[in-house]
C-alpha cells in the first residue's frame, strides 16, 4: 500500500462550489505539506503544518485553507473554487527527525475548476 | 529567498545517449538540493539529496547529480538513457537548520526519449 495517499485523484467542479482534498499518511511523519503544479511553474506551496496544532500558510495561500484532523491526515479545502485554481494538487510528508528533512509525495489529485 | 533555475523546459534524446539536466540555485549559504522525478500520471518520487559531504552522489535508476558549489549548479546526469527514463524532472532546494525543510522547486525539465 501507497506510504501517502491522496482523495479523490481527479475531480471536475464548478466554480463557486466547495472542494476538499485530502491526503493520509501511514509513514508516521510529523510535517505535512500541500503544493499545487502548474505547467511551467513546477510546484508552490500552498499550507504545511508541524504537527496537529501547527498550521502555517505557504507562498500561494489565498483562496485556500486546511485541516490537521490528526497526525496522518491533512486535508486542503477550497471555499469557492475558481477557474485559476485548475491545478495538480500533492500532498507531501517529512519527518522531523530526519536530518536532512527529505519529502515524501502523494500521487497528485487533478482538480478542474469549470 | 532562495530559487531554483532549469534552464531546459524540454530536452530530448536517443535511447542509450547521454543526459545532463541543469540546476542552478540562489541561496546564501549551504542548501539541502534534491532531484525528483515524475512520471506521466505518478506523484514525485526522489532521485537523489546532497546535503554535504562528497559532492557527487549517487541515486536510484542510474542517476548522479555533482554539487558545484562555485557554480551554484547541481546538474543530474545519467550515462546512458532508457525509454523508461521519459519524465519531467525536478530540481529543488531546502535550507539548513531552519524550523522546517521548506522546498523551492524549479519549473521542471520535461525529457523525451527517442528510440
Amino acid at each position: 500500500d501507497a506510504d501517502v495517499t491522496q482523495t479523490p485523484r481527479n475531480r471536475i467542479t464548478k466554480t463557486g462550489k466547495r472542494i476538499m482534498l485530502e491526503c493520509s499518511q501511514t509513514k508516521g511523519h510529523d510535517r505535512m505539506y500541500w503544493y499545487r503544479q502548474d505547467p511551467g511553474l513546477g510546484l508552490r506551496l500552498i499550507y504545511y503544518s508541524f504537527d496537529v496544532k501547527d498550521i502555517n500558510k505557504g507562498e500561494i495561500s489565498d483562496g485556500y485553507s486546511v485541516s490537521r484532523q490528526a497526525q496522518a491526515k491533512f486535508s486542503l479545502s477550497l471555499e469557492s473554487a475558481i477557474p485559476n485554481q485548475t491545478a495538480l494538487y500533492f500532498c507531501a510528508t517529512s519527518d522531523l527527525r530526519a536530518r536532512t528533512d527529505t519529502q515524501y509525495f502523494g500521487p497528485g489529485t487533478r482538480l478542474t475548476v469549470l | 529567498a532562495q530559487s531554483v533555475t532549469q534552464p531546459d523546459i524540454h530536452i530530448t534524446v536517443s535511447e542509450g545517449a547521454s543526459l545532463e539536466l541543469r540546476c542552478n540555485y540562489s541561496y546564501g549559504a549551504t542548501p539541502y538540493l534534491f532531484w525528483y522525478v515524475q512520471s506521466p500520471g505518478q506523484g514525485l518520487q526522489l532521485l537523489l539529496k546532497y546535503f554535504s559531504g562528497d559532492t557527487l552522489v549517487q541515486g536510484i535508476k542510474g542517476f548522479e547529480a555533482e554539487f558545484k558549489r562555485s557554480q551554484s549548479s547541481f546538474n543530474l546526469r545519467k550515462p546512458s538513457v532508457h525509454w523508461s527514463d521519459a519524465a519531467e524532472y525536478f530540481c529543488a532546494v531546502a535550507r539548513l537548520g531552519t524550523s522546517y525543510g521548506k522546498l523551492t522547486f524549479g519549473q521542471g525539465t520535461i525529457l523525451t526519449v527517442h528510440p
